[in-house]
């Protein structure tokens, strides 16, 4: 199975802050990544699909770059609504596997 | 509006089974790859089941292959998932969610992604 590693597990910003979780996939996974947020109590939401292409409603604030092994997830000009869990999921090859998740919190 | 809804959750003790539902509206059921996701207590989400929109091609995680099995009614919208000799590391929320990619030929294609995920329904395994 494809392990997905993100970094860093937890970060503290402010609204405003520009804001950058990367993951990191044990083997090439061509640009077969999405991007999940899940805010507490709540299901997850798709933000990002394969790397880059944004879900309809998403604010264009988020984006997704990366292809290969290495990818990254940017948050630009935090808003209060931002502050939750970040996850990446490979769709490279089955079984489709997740990072543990990266925890966005309020400074 | 897409919704997905599930149920059949509960305490059960280990050994024991459970069958879980999911009821979809709001799009074409029968088009879509459709999954079930769990989330342990206070951790993250590991993906246990997928089907094709025709049952074609069904995947499971190792950690419950031989114990769950995943099935479908198009004519109901409904997604099952029969779980059988439950351990207390099944104790999760279980998802379900639905494949993005239109008619897939495999239960997880190549770039498809979960565009949509039920309210979950939990299930705790325990004596």
């Amino acid at each position: 199975d494809i392990q997905m590693t993100q970094s860093p597990s937890s970060l503290s910003a402010s609204v405003g802050d520009r804001v950058t979780i990367t993951c990191r996939a044990s083997q090439s996974i061509s640009t077969f990544l999405n991007w999940y947020q899940q805010k507490p109590g709540k299901a997850p939401k798709l933000l990002i699909y394969p790397a880059s292409s944004l879900q309809s409603g998403v604010p264009s604030r988020f984006s997704g770059s990366g292809s290969g092994t290495d990818f990254t997830l940017t948050i630009n000009s935090l808003q209060p609504e931002d502050f939750a869990a970040y996850y990446c999921q490979q769709s490279h090859s089955t079984p489709p596997t997740f990072g543990q998740g990266t925890k966005l919190e309020i400074k | 509006e897409v919704q997905l809804v599930e149920s059949g959750g509960g305490l059960v003790q280990p050994g024991r089974s459970l069958r879980l539902s999911c009821v979809a509206s709001g799009f074409t059921f029968d088009d879509y790859a459709m999954h079930w996701v769990r989330q342990a207590p206070g951790k993250g989400l590991e993906w246990v089941s997928g089907i094709t929109w025709n049952s074609g091609d069904i995947g499971y995680a190792d950690s419950v292959r031989g114990r769950f099995t995943l099935s479908r009614d198009n004519a109901k919208n409904s997604l099952y998932l029969q779980m059988n000799s439950l351990r207390a590391d099944d104790t999760a929320l279980y998802y379900c969610a639905k494949g993005r990619l239109y008619a897939s030929g495999t239960y997880q294609a190549a770039g498809d992604s979960f565009d949509y995920w039920g309210q979950g329904t939990l299930v705790t395994v325990s004596s």
